[in-house]
């Protein structure tokens, strides 16, 4: 009963490095979403997909990009890192439109130095 | 457009105390309340909702009414645990826009 899956869990990167997040859930659902949170910030909204082959902006998605490999998969890639980039990171994926019940993963915590 | 706005924390009691956060929100028609619980290093998990106003949303001793009236939905439990301590996030759904947080709530629960 895995749900939303986030890899790695923890990394720490350099100035101008790329990585990529990896989020996969397994309940079949539409929409998939990346957050990140800040202290004092709460949670704000990078990228998210409403389904297969579709891609939008969030509230702050300077610095990222996003792939919708599949229905399962939707990754987060940060090509060019700063420090303003440090933050935990949360996938989710959404249950029904209907209800708006969000499914979050256990968070990828990223330090960039 | 739309918006939650959640008292600011943190919140300290002591064990069995009675608890209320409050959250108010602003937003286009009807929408759907949430309250979200995250405890230490974990992700966000529902803890209870509304879908309609006067609507009432309950979970393990929470309670949250949806006030269209106000625009609230505060948090309440009427005798809180330490395992309750955790950061309580309020949010809203506008249909078919991305759920909108609140900055979230601190809550510390001491013996």
């Amino acid at each position: 009963n895995a749900g939303v899956t986030q890899t790695p869990k923890f990394q720490v990167l350099k100035t101008g490095q790329s990585m990529t997040l990896q989020c996969a859930q397994d309940m079949n659902h539409n929409s998939m979403y990346w957050y990140r949170q800040d202290p004092g910030m709460g949670l704000r909204l990078i990228y998210y997909s409403a389904s297969e082959g579709t891609t939008d902006k969030g509230e702050v998605p300077n610095g990222y990009n996003v792939s919708r490999l599949n229905k399962r998969e939707f990754s987060l890639r940060l090509e060019s890192a700063a420090p303003s980039q440090t933050s935990v990171y949360f996938c989710a994926s959404l249950g029904t439109l209907s209800t708006g019940e969000l499914f979050f993963g256990e968070g990828s915590r990223l330090t960039v130095l | 457009g739309d918006s939650v706005t959640q008292m600011e924390g943190p919140v300290t009691l002591s064990e069995e105390a009675f608890l209320t956060i409050n959250c108010t929100y602003t937003a286009t028609g009807y929408p759907s309340l949430f309250w979200y619980v995250q405890y230490p290093g974990e992700g966000l998990q529902l803890l209870l909702k509304a879908t309609k106003a006067d609507d009432k949303g309950s979970n393990k001793g929470f309670e949250a009414t949806y006030r269209k009236e106000t625009t609230s939905f505060h948090l309440e439990k009427g005798s809180v645990q330490v395992s309750d301590s955790a950061v309580y996030f309020c949010a809203l759904n506008s249909g078919n826009t991305p759920l909108v947080f609140g900055k979230g709530t601190r809550l510390s629960v001491i013996a």
